[in-house]
C-alpha cells in the first residue's frame, strides 16, 4: 500500500533557530501534499496544501514566512520552522495525496514532535 | 466541505462492539464519508470508506442511511489496542485534484478489561 516517510520522528531545537522537516512518498507520486499542525489533545488543523512546483497556499492565520513549504518533486515536500519559539512546539504531520486521486488516495506519514527550547 | 459532528468520548470493554456515529447534514452529491484513526503521537490511519449502504473490510463496518446525513463507524469486538481516537472526514476524494481533508474534533474511544 501507499506509504508516506516523514522525518525526523522528532527533534528538539533552541528558540531562534530553524528546523526542516520532510515528507516522501515511497512508493508513489503525489500531486498535492497537506501539512498539519497538532497541539495535545486536539485535532489535526491544516497549515498549508502545497503542490508540486507551485506555491504553496496557506490556511488562514498560518504565517507563510515563518512555515515554509516547498514541494520540489512528485515525492517530497519539506516544511521549514524558522525562527522557532516555544510555541510553535507541536505535533507536525504530512499527507500525501496520490496523483491518481481516488477514493483512498490520502496517506499521512508519521508525525514529527517538534520541541523548541 | 461537509461539517461533521460526532461525539467526543466514548468508553467500551473489550468484546464489546463499539459503534460511533457522526452527523453530516450538508454532505455533498460527491463527498464521501471516510474514518481515520489515530493513535497518540502517530499519523491518521485509513480505516474505512464509503458513499452509501453499507461497507465492510476486515477491521470495521460503515453504515450510511438513505439520507446519508449520518454514519455509524461499527467495530465489532473491540480490544485495548482499539482505544484511539476517531476521525469521521467527508469530502470529496474522487476527483483529485487536492481536496483538502478537515478534521473535526474526533472521538476519544477507551476500551477497558
Amino acid at each position: 500500500g501507499a506509504v508516506v516517510s516523514q522525518h525526523p520522528s522528532w527533534v528538539i531545537c533552541k528558540s531562534g533557530t530553524s528546523v526542516k522537516i520532510e515528507c516522501r512518498s515511497l512508493d508513489f507520486q503525489a500531486t498535492t501534499m497537506f501539512w498539519y499542525r497538532q497541539f495535545p489533545k486536539q485535532s489535526l488543523m491544516l497549515m498549508a496544501t502545497s503542490n508540486e512546483g507551485s506555491k504553496a497556499t496557506y490556511e488562514q492565520g498560518v504565517e507563510k514566512d515563518k512555515f515554509l513549504i516547498n514541494h520540489a518533486s512528485l515525492t517530497l515536500s519539506t516544511l521549514t520552522v524558522t525562527s522557532a519559539h516555544p510555541e510553535d512546539s507541536s505535533f507536525y504531520i504530512c499527507s500525501a495525496q496520490h496523483i491518481k486521486g481516488g477514493k483512498d488516495g490520502y496517506t499521512f506519514g508519521s508525525g514529527t514532535r517538534l520541541t523548541v527550547v | 466541505l461537509a461539517k461533521t459532528t460526532q461525539p467526543i468520548s466514548m468508553d467500551s470493554y473489550e468484546g464489546q462492539e463499539v459503534n460511533i456515529t457522526c452527523s453530516h447534514n450538508n454532505i455533498a452529491t460527491n463527498d464521501y464519508i471516510t474514518w481515520y484513526q489515530q493513535f497518540p503521537s502517530q499519523g491518521p490511519r485509513f480505516i474505512i470508506q464509503g458513499y452509501k449502504t453499507k461497507v465492510t473490510n476486515e477491521v470495521a463496518s460503515l453504515f450510511i442511511p438513505a439520507d446519508r446525513k449520518s454514519s455509524t463507524l461499527s467495530l465489532p469486538r473491540v480490544s485495548l489496542s482499539d482505544t484511539a481516537v476517531y476521525y469521521c472526514l467527508v469530502g470529496d476524494l474522487v476527483t483529485g485534484g487536492g481536496n483538502k481533508l478537515t478534521f473535526g474534533t474526533g472521538t476519544q474511544l477507551k476500551v477497558e478489561l
